[in-house]
């Protein structure tokens, strides 16, 4: 298996301007987690999908930020627009139905918004 | 609300034990173990839950005291690959099954 896959690895853009990040998580598992890393405020849920249906959005910052999950096979991450301080690695990781099972981690997005 | 850990940091050198702390101030259902290397995703380590029941890394070793909502993960005769974050997940009964909430990290570094 590929494990979970993200793109781009890394993004480099300019306040304001829309952002979109990508993931593909592993084929069978039913939960997708995004979260966010930064230095100051560390690993961070953003939101939480499972069996494609979003069921904690709770981290999600603020409006500028949405997540969709259209099928099992694919969900995006947008911040639009986009600040400074978004800058951060991105990650996806996706999981087997119960918390029994590990979440496996994407190689992240790292985005810098100047 | 995010469990906390400690100690923050610790420097061994090869060869030497360590012991990483995870406590929260609501009862827990399960603890996850993840370490992460610089410039790397979070990596799987171990899963404890509720009632005894363990899923994990062979050379690692943690314990889940249920009454005192802690976890220790025990590190021994370590190796300079054992360098890394290390993070605790806890979930709650509330919301067993869905997510949980990764702790600030604990910073090790082996040393040759």
């Amino acid at each position: 298996d590929a494990g979970v896959i993200q793109s781009p690895r890394h993004e480099v853009t300019e306040m304001g301007q829309e952002v979109t990040l990508r993931c593909k998580p592993i084929s069978g598992h039913n939960s997708l987690f995004w979260y966010r890393q930064t230095m100051m405020r560390g690993l961070e849920l953003l939101i939480y999908f499972n069996n494609n249906v979003p069921i904690d959005d709770s981290g999600m910052p603020e409006d500028r930020f949405s997540a969709k999950m259209p099928n099992a096979s694919f969900s995006t991450l947008k911040i639009q627009p986009s600040e400074p301080r978004d800058s951060a690695v991105y990650f996806c990781a996706s999981r087997e139905d119960t918390s029994y099972y590990e979440q496996y981690f994407g190689p992240g997005t790292r985005l810098t918004v100047t | 609300q995010q469990p906390v850990q400690s100690p923050q940091a610790v420097i061994l050198r090869e060869g030497e034990d360590a012991v990483i702390n995870c406590s929260s101030s609501k009862a827990l259902y399960s603890v996850h173990w993840y370490r992460q290397k610089h410039g790397e995703a979070p990596v799987f380590l171990m899963i404890l839950l509720k009632g005894g029941e363990q899923k994990g890394h062979e050379k690692i070793s943690a314990s889940f005291n249920e009454k005192k909502q802690q976890s220790s993960l025990y590190l021994t005769a370590s190796q300079l690959s054992y360098s890394g974050t290390y993070f605790c997940g806890t979930e709650a009964p509330d919301n067993y099954g869905q997510n949980f909430v990764f702790g600030p990290g604990t910073r090790l570094s082996v040393l040759p």
